[in-house]
């Protein structure tokens, strides 16, 4: 079974469009971390944001949003104000305590943001 | 700051061909990883290092893999022979190991095309 599930293959926005992209996450450990990169048309991989499982409080850093709710297994990221340069693949991924060297990535969300 | 730094950005060679390819952490790192890209596949954790010494190396696909990290500062990434199937997108990632999850700091990575 997929421990990080990314169900949007691919998202078109226009600009200035709000856009959220889901990522649901599987573990049974109790201390686990979520991140998110993201990877632009260059190819090299960013990092965005890491949160660990105790720590549910939502995040905001500029037009960036993350909505960690564990009740659900989610943590979604929402852009506020697309712009053409949020236009790239989104990763999200999950690293359990147990085995914290390992990260588990979802598939990737894609999004084109048109002007 | 220096981010991970590998060489080349791009190798084409033909089947049967040794490639290598290289890493450099970023400096205090401890911990280094070597992820594979494809289409089909996406992100696969391929091997990685604590204090170089080579911890998991699960997802080397064949023996014809191999990697090592004579130092602290330098990895390499050998395939031997190259087959097609191994055209990817190779990525080297590094950080600090402090016995919790930490942020993996991801390099450019190195487009192989293997013809």
């Amino acid at each position: 079974a997929q421990k990080v599930t990314q169900a949007q293959t691919e998202i078109s926005v226009v600009e200035k469009e709000d856009v959220t992209l889901d990522c649901v996450y599987e573990t049974r450990d109790t201390t686990y971390y979520l991140f998110w990169y993201k990877q632009p048309p260059s190819g090299e991989l960013v990092f965005l944001i890491r949160r660990n499982s105790f720590d549910e409080q939502n995040e905001i850093s500029g037009r960036y949003s993350w909505n960690f709710q564990k009740s659900t297994s989610s943590f979604n990221f929402t852009i506020t104000a697309s712009q053409v340069v949020d236009s790239a693949v989104y990763f999200c991924a999950l690293s359990e305590n147990d085995n914290f060297n390992k990260f588990y990535f979802g598939s990737g969300t894609k999004l084109n943001v048109k002007p | 700051d220096a981010g991970v730094i590998q060489s080349p950005r791009h190798e084409v060679t033909e089947m049967g061909q040794e490639v290598t390819l290289r890493c450099k952490p970023i400096s205090g790192h401890n911990s280094l990883f070597w992820y594979r890209q494809t289409m089909m596949r996406g992100l696969e954790l391929l091997i990685y290092f604590n204090n170089n010494v080579p911890i998991d190396d699960s997802g080397m696909p064949e023996d014809r893999f191999s990697a090592k990290m004579p130092n602290a500062s330098f990895s390499t990434l050998k395939i031997q022979p190259s087959e097609p199937r191994d055209s990817a997108v190779y990525f080297c990632a590094s950080t600090v190991n402090r016995g919790i999850t930490d942020t993996q700091y991801f390099g450019p990575g190195t487009r192989l095309t293997v013809l």
